[in-house]
């Protein structure tokens, strides 16, 4: 059971590009999300969905757009990336939305815009 | 605004000796108090949780305490120990509805030997 993979592990990235991380779960959660951490500022949520067919806005997503055909995958992708957007960025997933539910992180992808 | 502030940022405690990590939040309707720990290189993983109806909830060395009028919480690991060395997260969030889980800005904890 790999439970949540995120693709690709790291990324360097050129100012202006388009880029998408991808996220799939086989946990079959109904709920996923997208954080990104940055040092001194913790984990910041950009974007959830409560169920397939569902998105929602979090803290930060302005730059960051989501879909979520299906239960299993939630990919991530910047339209037009930024230096700002240099981050590590982690997708989660949890049984249910709403906040109160074990959410379950993946490894990670490092990503630098440069 | 930050819903949730940890603090202190960092601590490094001596093998054995107690860690203590505190986290404050603002808002009342929050019902559900989790700790995630963060090893580097990796995702962070859910360490334990509390709800407002107890005080207190230990699971080994960790405990949270919790005290509702203070709309304060706080872990506290026992007899740390060198592999306890992480990141260590506190939230809060409201359960149920569209609730989000607010995070604080992390805690980098070190145990040295």
């Amino acid at each position: 059971i790999a439970g949540i993979t995120q693709a690709p592990t790291s990324q360097i990235l050129a100012a202006g590009r388009r880029m998408t991380l991808r996220c799939t779960q086989d946990m079959r959660h109904n709920a996923m999300y997208w954080y990104r951490q940055d040092l001194g500022l913790g984990l910041r949520l950009i974007h959830y969905s409560n169920t397939a067919g569902t998105t929602g806005k979090g803290e930060v997503p302005d730059g960051y757009s989501v879909s979520r055909a299906n239960t299993d995958d939630f990919p991530l992708t910047l339209a037009s990336a930024v230096p700002s957007q240099t981050s590590v960025y982690f997708c989660a997933s949890s049984l249910v939305g709403g906040g109160a539910d074990e959410q379950f992180f993946g490894p990670g992808t490092r990503l630098t815009v440069l | 605004q930050q819903q949730v502030k940890q603090s202190p940022q960092s601590l490094i405690v001596q093998k054995g000796g107690i860690s203590i990590i505190n986290c404050a939040y603002e808002n009342t309707a929050f019902d559900y108090f989790p700790w995630y720990q963060q090893f580097p290189g990796k995702g962070p993983a859910l360490l334990i949780a509390i709800r407002p109806d107890v005080s207190e909830k230990k699971e080994g060395r960790f405990t949270i305490s919790f005290n509702k009028s203070a709309k304060q919480f706080s872990l506290h690991i026992m007899d740390s120990q060198p592999g306890d060395s992480a990141t260590y997260f506190c939230a809060a969030t409201q359960e149920g509805g569209n609730n989000r889980l607010a995070f604080g800005k992390g805690n980098q904890v070190v145990v040295i030997p």
